[in-house]
């Protein structure tokens, strides 16, 4: 079974300043998915960016990209100039071929400070 | 695109009660999942849905709850007897297929079991 790990339960960053969010996983596949989601205090899930793993060329969508190592099996998203709407819990997730359903990990609580 | 919409918001109930929550996916997903999200286990995939047959239940975490897909538009999430350890935010979310496309969340609800 796939598994998902965000060791950072909470983090903190200061507005315009850059930030990581690290997540690893653990699979046996060599063709899978990853995402990550942001679930702001309105509960809403969002979702911020997607890797297919075939893809070597890491994923960039605005202020957010990824570093995407497959052999280390590590997915971290990088907020840049983040913004006090960036305020909320980030989830990574894993989809393994074949649209099976996500795998989450615990997630991080980020807070962007004024 | 109104989107994936479930009902309702919140619910209160008392131990023992019988709960029923609904949701309606985007129309034309042909895949419709069901998520429970607690502070100490995150996320977790309950039950999942393709062209409204049952693929995967084994999230379910025992007899009290079921789901059911009884058109295209529509599934319910019901658990009787409810227990206080139901507690906890409930997701549907919906995807198009093809394969590997990235889910559509509903705004939850929020389940007090008391």
């Amino acid at each position: 079974a796939q598994t998902v790990t965000q060791s950072q339960p909470e983090m903190s960053v200061q507005e315009a300043e850059t930030v990581t969010l690290s997540c690893t996983y653990d699979t046996s596949e060599s063709n899978y998915y990853l995402f990550w989601y942001k679930q702001p205090p309105s509960r809403q899930m969002i979702l911020v960016i997607r890797q297919e793993a075939y893809k070597q060329q890491n994923a960039t969508e605005n202020r957010f990209s990824v570093n995407f190592q497959k052999a280390a099996k590590s997915f971290s998203l990088k907020i840049s100039d983040s913004q006090l709407g960036d305020t909320a819990m980030y989830f990574c997730a894993f989809m393994r071929a074949g649209n099976t359903p996500l795998v989450f990990g615990k997630g991080t609580r980020l807070s962007v400070i004024a | 695109d109104a989107g994936v919409i479930q009902s309702p918001r919140h619910e209160v109930t008392e131990m023992g009660q019988e709960v029923t929550l609904r949701c309606k996916p985007i129309s034309g997903h042909d895949y419709l999942f069901w998520y429970r999200q607690t502070m100490m286990r995150g996320l977790e995939l309950l039950i999942y849905f393709n062209n409204n047959v049952p693929i995967d239940d084994s999230g379910m975490p025992e007899d009290r709850f079921s789901a059911k897909m009884p058109n295209a538009s529509f599934s319910t999430l019901k658990i009787q007897p409810s227990e206080p350890r139901d507690s906890a935010v409930y997701f549907c979310a919906s995807s198009p297929g093809p394969l590997n496309s990235p889910l559509h969340f509903g705004n939850g609800t929020r389940l007090t079991v008391t």
